[in-house]
C-alpha cells in the first residue's frame, strides 16, 4: 500500500505566478489535511477536506489560497500570485476517518521556493 | 489558546547515551498528544500517541513518552540513542472537535547524534 504521495517535491515559482501542489492520499483514505511549515517553525494547520467538501479552512490565508479534493483525483492546494512569504514546505496528511483515534499519515511534502 | 512548546531547539547527544526531549502544552481539556519524527527531506512519521489510560506510552523505534497532567508535559525518552535517530522531532496536540482532529505542532527539536 503506497503511502501519501505529493508532487512536485520541489517547486520554484517567480513572484506573481501560480503554484499548484498535489496530494494523493493513501488508498481508501477520504480525509485530507494540509499543513504549512515555515522555516524554523513547526507545522501549522491550513485546511481539512473530505471528498468534494471543505470542512475546515480556518488556517488558510484569506486571499490567494484555495484547496479542493474532487471526487476523482488528488487534492490540490493552489496559491495564486505567489509572494516570497509563501516559501515554505507544504505537507498533506490523509486519514481513513475523522474520529479522534484515526492517525494522520503524512506525505513527504512539497518545498515551494518563490524567487 | 492551545499551544505546544518545545523548549530545546537543538540537542546533541552521544550514541548510546539516553535522551529526553521536552514538550509542554496548553490545552483546556484532556489532550490528545503525539510525537512525530521527520528525517531530512521526508514526511512526518508517528512515533507514539496518548489518548487516555496509562500515562507511560510506548512507541516505535524504542521511544516512550510520559504524560504528566500536573506539569502539562509529554516528554519523549529513549534509553540508548542510535546514530539513525538523528532527525527533527515534533510534539503535537490534537484538537478534536467537530468530529475531526486538527494537530497543533511545536516548533520542533533537532537532534544530532555524535558517534
Amino acid at each position: 500500500n503506497a503511502g501519501v504521495m505529493q508532487n512536485p517535491r520541489h517547486l520554484v515559482r517567480r513572484r506573481g505566478q501560480e503554484a499548484r501542489l498535489r496530494c494523493s492520499p493513501m488508498k481508501g483514505h477520504s480525509h485530507v489535511y494540509w499543513y504549512r511549515q515555515l522555516p524554523e517553525e513547526g507545522l501549522k494547520f491550513m485546511v481539512y477536506l473530505q471528498k468534494e467538501n471543505i470542512i475546515d479552512e480556518s488556517g488558510m490565508p484569506k486571499e490567494r489560497f484555495s484547496a479542493e479534493f474532487p471526487k476523482e483525483g488528488p487534492s490540490i492546494l493552489r496559491i495564486q500570485q505567489v509572494v516570497r512569504g509563501d516559501s515554505a514546505a507544504y505537507f498533506c496528511a490523509s486519514s481513513p476517518g475523522s474520529g479522534s483515534l484515526y492517525e494522520q499519515y503524512f506525505g513527504p511534502g512539497t518545498r515551494l521556493t518563490v524567487t | 489558546a492551545q499551544s505546544v512548546t518545545q523548549p530545546d531547539i537543538h540537542i546533541t547527544v552521544s550514541e548510546g547515551a539516553s535522551l529526553e526531549l521536552r514538550c509542554n502544552y496548553s490545552y483546556g481539556a484532556t489532550p490528545y498528544l503525539f510525537w512525530y519524527v521527520q528525517s531530512p527531506g521526508q514526511g512526518l512519521q508517528l512515533l507514539l500517541k496518548y489518548f487516555s489510560g496509562d500515562t507511560l506510552v510506548q512507541g516505535i523505534k524504542g521511544f516512550e513518552a510520559e504524560f504528566k497532567r500536573s506539569q502539562s508535559s509529554f516528554n519523549l525518552r529513549k534509553p540508548s540513542v542510535h546514530w539513525s535517530d538523528a532527525a527533527e522531532y515534533f510534539c503535537a496536540v490534537g484538537l478534536f472537535s467537530g468530529g475531526y482532529n486538527k494537530l497543533i505542532f511545536g516548533a520542533g527539536t533537532r537532534l544530532a547524534v555524535h558517534p
